[in-house]
C-alpha cells in the first residue's frame, strides 16, 4: 500500500468547513484512497472512499487530484464532535488487504 | 453504533496470565479484523478472519492467537502477557473479506497488564 504523509495536527473554527490535506504521491492506479476517523479512544469510523472522482457523502467531502497523488478531505460545518484524529489510508480494494493506519491528523474544533 | 460488539470492555490482568478478548460482528458480516492501539506504536492491524478462516496477518505475537467460530463471532487470545501489552484492541468486521471497502470497527476492550 502506498505511504500517506498528513500534518500532525490543525485546527478549525465551530461552523467553518475543516479541509484536511493527504499525500500520497507514490499512488498507484489501483489504489483507493479512504478517510477514517478516530474520536479519543473509541473505534475508528468510516468516512468516505474514492478512487480518482470527487465523493460526497453525509458526512464529508473527498476532493482528489487529477494526477491522484494528494487528496482532501473537507467537513463542511465543523461541529464540536469533529475532534478527532483523521487517518488518510491508501490502499488496494482486491484480494485481502487490510487498513494500515500512519499517524493522522488531529483536528480540533474549537467554539 | 457501528454494530460490533466487544467484550469486556476492561481488562486488568497479571503478567504472565492469559486473557480472552471477544468480538461479534455486524450481522451478515462474514470478515473480522483485530487491531492493537498502543500509545507507542498506533493502530496496528493484528489478523483477519473469513467466514473461519485466517485470511490475512499482520504484526501478530506468537504468544497471541485468534480464531473464528461457525456462528461468526471471534476471540482473541493473549498468553503470558506482558507489561507491553497494554494497549486498546479493536475487533472490526465487514461484509467480504475480499473486495471490501469498507471496516466498522467496535468500541474496543482496553487491557492494562500490571
Amino acid at each position: 500500500d502506498a505511504k500517506t504523509t498528513q500534518p500532525p495536527s490543525m485546527d478549525c473554527a465551530e461552523g467553518r468547513a475543516a479541509n484536511l490535506p493527504c499525500n500520497h504521491s507514490t499512488i498507484s492506479g489501483n489504489e483507493y484512497v479512504y478517510w477514517y476517523r478516530q474520536i479519543h479512544s473509541q473505534g475508528p469510523q468510516y468516512i468516505i472512499h474514492g478512487l480518482k472522482n470527487n465523493e460526497t457523502n453525509e458526512m464529508a467531502s473527498l476532493i482528489i487530484t487529477e494526477d491522484r497523488k494528494s487528496s482532501t478531505l473537507i467537513l463542511p460545518h465543523a461541529t464540536l464532535r469533529d475532534t478527532a484524529v483523521y487517518y488518510c489510508i491508501v490502499r488496494v480494494v482486491a484480494g485481502y488487504s487490510t487498513l494500515t493506519f500512519g499517524k493522522g491528523t488531529m483536528l480540533l474544533v474549537s467554539p | 453504533d457501528s454494530g460490533v460488539t466487544q467484550t469486556p470492555k476492561h481488562l486488568i490482568t497479571a503478567t504472565g496470565q492469559r486473557v480472552t478478548l471477544r468480538c461479534s460482528p455486524r450481522s451478515g458480516d462474514l470478515s473480522v479484523y483485530w487491531y492493537q492501539q498502543s500509545l507507542d506504536q498506533g493502530l496496528q492491524f493484528l489478523i483477519q478472519y473469513y467466514n473461519g478462516e485466517e485470511r490475512a496477518k499482520g504484526n501478530i505475537l506468537e504468544r497471541f492467537s485468534a480464531q473464528q467460530f461457525p456462528d461468526l463471532h471471534s476471540e482473541l487470545n493473549l498468553s503470558s502477557l506482558e507489561l507491553g501489552d497494554s494497549a486498546l484492541y479493536f475487533c472490526a468486521s465487514s461484509v467480504s473479506g475480499a473486495n471490501s471497502y469498507e471496516q466498522y470497527f467496535g468500541p474496543g476492550t482496553r487491557l492494562t497488564v500490571t
